[in-house]
């Protein structure tokens, strides 16, 4: 079965401090995508990086940073120096089969400045 | 501006009643999808439709249905078979395998 585990629920860290959100995923699919969507108090998922399942460099881009490895079916996301802004729900999303997108449960980040 | 639009924003239900949720999109994408978000339990897939005329029953898909007649809209009726309807309902839309773009959801609630 294809599913998204985020285990923590809710993460508090005090601002500048780094925060890494875990993600472990399940699919029998060799090819693969994998998101993930910050959820702002406002409501709508706003995208933030995919990769797909072919691809294992792992990058940066800004303050957002992401750590993929196949082996052990995880995607973990690392927002640096946290920011009051960064306080939202982070979901985790695999997309597979016949363009289905199935979410992870989210993490609650609370940034305390 | 390109993007989705859900309607209404807050809806109030009565027992026993039908409602249908809109969502349209104008940013040409051929798959589009419903979800609702209760607190502790993510988004949870209702249905999602791949072309016009054709959608798929997602994991609590049960007290829903869908119509796909416009590649630009994809409204969620919720049935009174629905027994546990409050949420929050999500839809997106996207391309290939590109990134999912999302509504700003409809507050739904039974009174």
């Amino acid at each position: 079965a294809q599913k998204v585990t985020q285990a923590q629920t809710e993460i508090s860290v005090v601002e500048k401090e780094d925060v890494t959100l875990d993600c472990v995923y399940e699919t029998r699919d060799t090819t693969y995508y994998l998101f993930w969507y910050k959820q702002p108090p406002s409501g709508e998922l706003v995208f933030l990086i995919r990769r797909n399942s072919f691809d294992e460099q792992n990058e940066i881009s800004g303050r957002y940073s992401w750590n993929f490895q196949k082996s052990t079916s995880s995607f973990n996301f690392t927002i640096t120096a946290s920011q009051v802004v960064d306080s939202a729900v982070y979901f985790c999303a695999l997309l597979y089969g016949n363009n289905r997108l199935a979410f992870g449960k989210g993490n609650q980040v609370v940034v305390i400045p | 501006d390109g993007g989705i639009t859900q309607s209404p924003k807050y809806l109030f239900r009565k027992e026993g009643q039908n409602v249908t949720l809109s969502c349209e999109q104008n940013l040409n994408h051929d798959a589009m999808y419903w979800y609702r978000q209760d607190p502790g339990q993510g988004l949870r897939l209702i249905y999602y439709s791949q072309i016009v005329n054709d959608f798929q029953k997602g994991d609590i898909a049960e007290g829903y249905s869908v119509s796909r007649e416009k590649k630009e809209s994809f409204p969620l009726t919720v049935t009174s078979a629905q027994k546990n309807p409050t949420a929050f309902y999500l839809c997106a839309s996207s391309i290939g395998v590109s990134e999912a773009f999302f509504g700003q959801g409809t507050r739904l609630t039974v009174v």
